[in-house]
């Protein structure tokens, strides 16, 4: 069980923002809330991750709600190379089993020229 | 720094033998964690190592399954006589700590003939 929800897909146009919820009303004070994402036929790949406070890095930026019962990951900029399944992952504590990620179905994210 | 690195890419099994995936974890990084991800389904984790032991197997099936990390060279993943149900992806990651951010590999692409 992942407990995460997660829209099955969203569709974005290039170089416009993009907003991927993530509810997570179960999360734990011990977990962080990571994001990965999966490009067509490659492995997963980290974007960020983050525990109470927003954060950005030169991927992507994860507005965390005050309750910690939602987060959403922010791509500034889509491009057709964020095209991709995006995972939202509570890891830590009470996320997984010994440090094991669990993947849920995540967010297919189209983006049109 | 050379990323996590996994051999072969592809691998094409007749019923019945044995597949050997070998994953080299990134540079420093002591925790290894293999996850399969069947055709058109999420990524499962199967199980998590450490440096010659097993931490949590609890994603791996009971029979023909089995992994280890030896103190030196790559973690192996190994399945003795393989069945058409076991072609998938096998992605193999490695974190520098348990419940740290993980690095993924490009996958075995494990096709059963």
């Amino acid at each position: 069980d992942a407990k995460t929800t997660q829209p099955n897909s969203m569709e974005s146009n290039e170089e416009e923002p993009v907003h991927l919820p993530c509810n997570h009303s179960t999360i734990s004070g011990t977990d962080y809330i990571h994001w990965y994402r999966q490009l067509p036929s490659q492995g997963p790949e980290y974007v960020i991750h983050g525990l109470t406070s927003n954060v950005n890095n030169r991927m992507a930026s994860l507005a965390i709600a005050e309750d910690r019962k939602s987060s959403t990951l922010i791509l500034h900029r889509a491009t057709l190379r964020d095209a991709a399944v995006y995972y939202c992952i509570r890891h830590g504590g009470g996320g997984g089993s010994q440090g094991n990620l669990i993947f849920g179905k995540g967010t297919k994210l189209s983006v049109k020229p | 720094n050379a990323g996590v690195m996994q051999n072969p890419r592809h691998l094409v099994r007749r019923r019945g033998q044995e597949a050997r995936l070998r994953c080299s974890p990134m540079k420093g990084h002591s925790h290894v964690y293999w996850y399969r991800q069947l055709p058109e389904e999420g990524l499962k984790f199967m199980v998590y190592l450490q440096k010659e032991n097993i931490i949590d197997e609890s994603g791996m099936p009971k029979e023909r399954f089995s992994a280890e990390f030896p103190k030196e060279g790559p973690s192996i993943l190994r399945i003795q006589q393989v069945v058409r149900g076991d072609s998938a992806a096998y992605f193999c990651a490695s974190s520098p700590f348990v419940a740290d951010t993980q690095y993924f590999g490009p996958g075995t692409r494990l096709t059963v003939l």
